[in-house]
């Protein structure tokens, strides 16, 4: 059973830091492409960024670019995001989410999100 | 970067209807379009990819079609089950961009 567990979400002051991690399991990590996307509190969904297989591909979506960082541990079966410079904006629950074994893949599986809040 | 829209915003429908929901791309996507499907407090789910391709477990009353840049979402005899808020997503090329919803709710 494919398993995606997020953590590391918490409030944070605006400008501050943090770094959400995805622990995956029953599936082999290494093989796909992931992704994060997250939804602000009675909003809609907005994806955020993925990253290819060996990390050597990364995308991400404008209103991000610069702030966040998208990176992986294959060894670790763990996805992360790097979130910097926060603003009330970027208050949202984070997904960790799974595509497929290319870049042009919808979205199979969904963790269970974890919850950032940035507020003073 | 390309835009999705979706139409209608909010429906009310009557159990055993049928219901049609519409995403365009503002470019053509060819048929890099999946359907989620998101219930009240929980987390989205896979229905539709490639555009008319039903993800595994997908009960058969939901279908999808369009290619380009027109796409629909249709749910065959409405069930309590299907409320809940759809969004379409192109995955042609980043950003993988999500349309804004449309919630399903019965009459």
């Amino acid at each position: 059973e494919v398993q995606l567990v997020e953590s590391g979400g918490g409030l944070v002051q605006p400008g501050g830091s943090l770094r959400l991690s995805c622990a995956a399991s029953g599936f082999t990590f290494r093989s796909n492409w992931m992704s994060w996307v997250r939804q602000a509190p009675g909003k809609g969904l907005e994806w955020v960024a993925n990253i290819k297989q060996d990390g050597s591909e990364k995308y991400y979506v404008d209103s991000v670019k610069g702030r966040f960082t998208i990176s992986r541990d294959n060894a670790k079966n763990s996805l992360y995001l790097q979130l910097n410079s926060l603003r009330a904006e970027d208050t949202a629950v984070y997904y960790c989410a799974r595509g497929g074994f290319g870049e042009l893949f919808p979205i199979f599986y969904w963790g269970q999100g974890t919850l950032v809040t940035v507020s003073s | 970067d390309i835009q999705m829209t979706q139409s209608p915003s909010s429906l009310s429908a009557s159990v055993g209807d049928r219901v049609t929901i519409t995403c365009r791309a503002s470019q053509g996507i060819s048929n890099y379009l999946a359907w989620y499907q998101q219930k009240p407090g929980k987390v989205p789910k896979l229905l539709i990819y490639a555009a008319s391709t039903l993800q595994s477990g997908v009960p058969s009353r939901f279908s999808g079609s369009g290619s380009g840049t027109d796409f629909t979402l249709t749910i065959n005899s409405l069930q309590p089950e299907d409320v809940a808020t759809y969004y379409c997503q192109k995955y042609n090329s980043a950003p993988f961009t999500f349309g804004p919803g449309t919630k399903v709710d019965i009459k």
